[in-house]
């Protein structure tokens, strides 16, 4: 089966554009997670969802930053105004839904403002 | 607040030997501990989750060791082979009944032949 899908895999954009990165998780998992990871870094939470609803946001760097998962599928993380230290590649996650799970990776948006 | 330290410098190991990766913990008291690879260009690849009850998990040529007291798990790759060069990532539940990981910053292992 597929595994997680992530749209584009890479964004150029000028600094104060909009933009919105996409991920298709696992059929039927139900957990769905974001992450940034800078060069040299492990990946860092941004936001977690369960089913439709951000279960915890707590990892946005600033109300720049905002995500949506409308029928509890695909995901889409939206940066307004994107600034330089954005640039970053972004991970999508997914897992079956319980807390321990595995999560399953998809390959990352390379994101980098000009 | 959580901090993760994994080897910060490359880890150079010659074929055939035993690597092992350590990943320490601070003001933290995690239920499980997970272990993932990352190849360059691409998202981490989970191999072995371990709980707060376990001592030792094995899986193939993998070892993983969670010492609660030490707050420190070891990772090891017997039989090391080329193929093996990657990135090892430890990550932590991030606690207090929130979901989602946090990472360390991994250490690069190469296995020279």
């Amino acid at each position: 089966g597929a595994g997680v899908s992530q749209t584009p895999s890479n964004k150029v954009t000028e600094k104060g554009k909009y933009v919105e990165l996409r991920c298709d998780p696992i059929s039927g998992h139900t957990a769905l997670y974001w992450y940034r990871q800078s060069l040299g870094q492990g990946p860092e939470f941004l936001i977690y969802f369960q089913g439709t609803g951000a279960a915890d946001d707590s990892g946005l760097p600033n109300d720049r930053f905002f995500a949506v998962r409308p029928e509890g599928s695909v995901s889409t993380l939206k940066i307004q105004r994107t600034e330089r230290g954005d640039s970053a590649v972004y991970l999508c996650a997914s897992s079956p839904g319980l807390v321990s799970d595995t999560q399953y990776f998809g390959p990352g948006t390379r994101l980098t403002v000009l | 607040s959580q901090k993760i330290e994994q080897n910060s410098e490359a880890l150079n190991i010659q074929e055939g030997k035993t690597a092992t990766l350590t990943c320490n913990y601070t003001n933290y008291s995690p239920a499980y501990l997970q272990w993932y690879r990352q190849d360059p260009g691409r998202g981490p690849v989970f191999l072995l989750l371990i709980r707060e009850n376990e001592k030792e998990k094995r899986k193939e040529r993998l070892k993983v060791t969670f010492d609660t007291t030490l707050k420190q798990s070891l990772f090891h790759i017997t039989a090391s082979q080329p193929a093996d060069s990657a990135t090892y990532l430890c990550a932590l539940e991030r606690g207090g009944g929130a979901d989602g990981l946090t990472f360390g910053k991994g250490t690069h292992l190469i296995i020279q032949p």
